[in-house]
């Protein structure tokens, strides 16, 4: 079993649909987590991180951890074409050893 | 400004060829990393520097040579590498190594090995 579970997709919605992306995670150790977004041949860019239970909501994007189920979400409103890329997620006690999720591929269809 | 800067961007190299792979970071980070990535797949750990010094080497084939010169760069040396080491190479940097800290990402460079 993987440390870090995420579902590959792909997974393609309308434009203006709510997105949701999800990971599961074993290792109770991890306190820290964090989402990327990665255009196709750029480097990953980091949306969201929290290191606490409980919801982050920044413009249309909203993190939400829950340790005692060991999943993390993210959520992404008003979903745009310019949405489309892969999301990472990535969590650990810190930056210096990020266990990554596979990665969801997600399109947004105009 | 949340800028690391990798050059060069894109690098074909044959097999017996000598490169290298530079980052900058100017964001006052004291831990850099090398990431490689394969295709469809997350980034894998390659190493960790913590204040100029080499703190993580995951197993990582001798051919790759890293160097951090300064707290604002970090190198890959590059030689004799198998086409199999084709991949996406990621300079990633985070305040300080260790907890409650995220990490930023360049954009890589993509390396084909001829």
């Amino acid at each position: 079993q993987k440390e870090v579970e995420q579902d590959p997709g792909p997974l393609s919605v309308p434009e203006g649909a709510i997105v949701s992306l999800n990971c599961t995670y074993s290792n109770s150790a991890f306190q820290y987590f964090m989402w990327y977004r990665q255009y196709s041949r750029k480097g990953p860019e980091l949306l969201m991180y929290t290191y606490s239970s409980g919801n982050k909501e920044d413009g249309r994007f909203t993190a939400q951890v829950d340790k005692s189920s060991k999943y993390i979400s993210l959520f992404i409103r008003d979903s745009q074409p310019s949405d489309s890329a892969t999301y990472l997620c990535a969590m650990g006690p810190g930056a210096q050893k990020l266990v990554f999720g596979q990665g969801t591929r997600l399109t947004i269809n105009p | 400004d949340t800028e690391v800067t990798q050059t060069p961007k894109h690098l074909v190299m044959g097999m017996t060829n000598k490169k290298s792979l530079k980052c900058e970071q100017h964001m006052g980070h004291r831990a850099m990393y090398w990431y490689k990535q394969k295709a469809k797949k997350p980034p894998e750990l390659m190493f960790v520097y913590s204040y100029e010094k080499l703190s993580i080497n995951e197993s990582v084939p001798s051919r790759f040579s890293p160097e951090c010169p300064n707290s604002s760069l970090l190198n890959l040396h590059l030689h004799a590498l198998q086409p199999e080491d084709s991949a996406l190479y990621l300079c990633a940097s985070s305040h300080r190594q260790g907890q409650n800290t995220e990490a930023f990402f360049g954009q890589g460079t993509r390396l084909t090995v001829v």
